[in-house]
């Protein structure tokens, strides 16, 4: 049970590049989300799932997309990328109830524009 | 909105003293709220939990209430350990939403 892993752990892009992050868990969960961490901004909702074939926008989703077409996969795609998009994301999932459920987090990916 | 505060500036102390980092929120409702630990180079993970008014979440040592009346849900440790150095943040959910505002985040750095 690996629970949440995320590819790559580390990339360099220079400014216009574009990529894709995956995210992938194995405990059936319904929900799915990415966030970025910053220096003293926490961690900031970029979008999220609430289900295979749903994606919603969080807190600050200019710049990337995303797409859940498989419950597992949860991919987020940055299409040119920015020096402003320099961050460590992760990817989180929790199961679907009524009352919030505990997030299960990802390790991680340390992204650099140049 | 839903909103989280936590106290500013990291936290440095000696291994065997007392930990306490403050947490107060704004929600609508009647919120769970999440303590998460994030160890040098790795993800969030979840440390405790509280889902009702006056609960006390506790794990690895730790403990936090729930309080409504003061709208807070502090972290207190009684003797922190070199280990127990990480980021760790405060977290708060609204029932029929999974959507979680964090915190900043604390650094705590525990010495020898």
């Amino acid at each position: 049970n690996a629970g949440v892993t995320q590819t790559p752990k580390f990339r360099v892009l220079k400014t216009g590049q574009s990529m894709t992050l995956l995210c992938a868990q194995d405990m059936n969960h319904e929900y799915m989300y990415w966030y970025r961490q910053d220096p003293g901004m926490g961690l900031r909702l970029i979008h999220y799932s609430v289900g295979e074939g749903t994606t919603a926008k969080g807190e600050v989703p200019d710049g990337y997309n995303v797409s859940r077409l498989k419950k597992q996969n949860f991919l987020l795609g940055l299409e040119s990328a920015a020096p402003s998009q320099t961050s460590v994301y992760f990817c989180a999932s929790s199961g679907a109830t009524a009352r919030p459920d505990t997030q299960y987090f990802g390790p991680g990916t340390r992204l650099t524009v140049l | 909105g839903n909103s989280v505060t936590q106290m500013e500036g990291p936290v440095t102390l000696s291994e065997e003293a007392f930990l306490t980092i403050n947490c107060t929120y704004t929600a609508t409702g009647y919120p769970s709220l999440f303590w998460y630990v994030q160890y040098p180079g790795e993800g969030l993970q979840l440390l405790l939990k509280a889902t009702k008014a006056d609960d006390k979440g506790s794990n690895k040592g730790f403990e936090a209430t729930y309080r409504k009346e003061t709208t807070s849900f502090h972290l207190e440790k009684g003797s922190v350990q070199v280990s127990d150095s990480a980021v760790y943040f405060c977290a708060l959910g609204s029932y029929g939403n999974n959507r979680l505002a964090f915190g900043k985040g604390n650094q705590v750095v525990v010495i020898p």
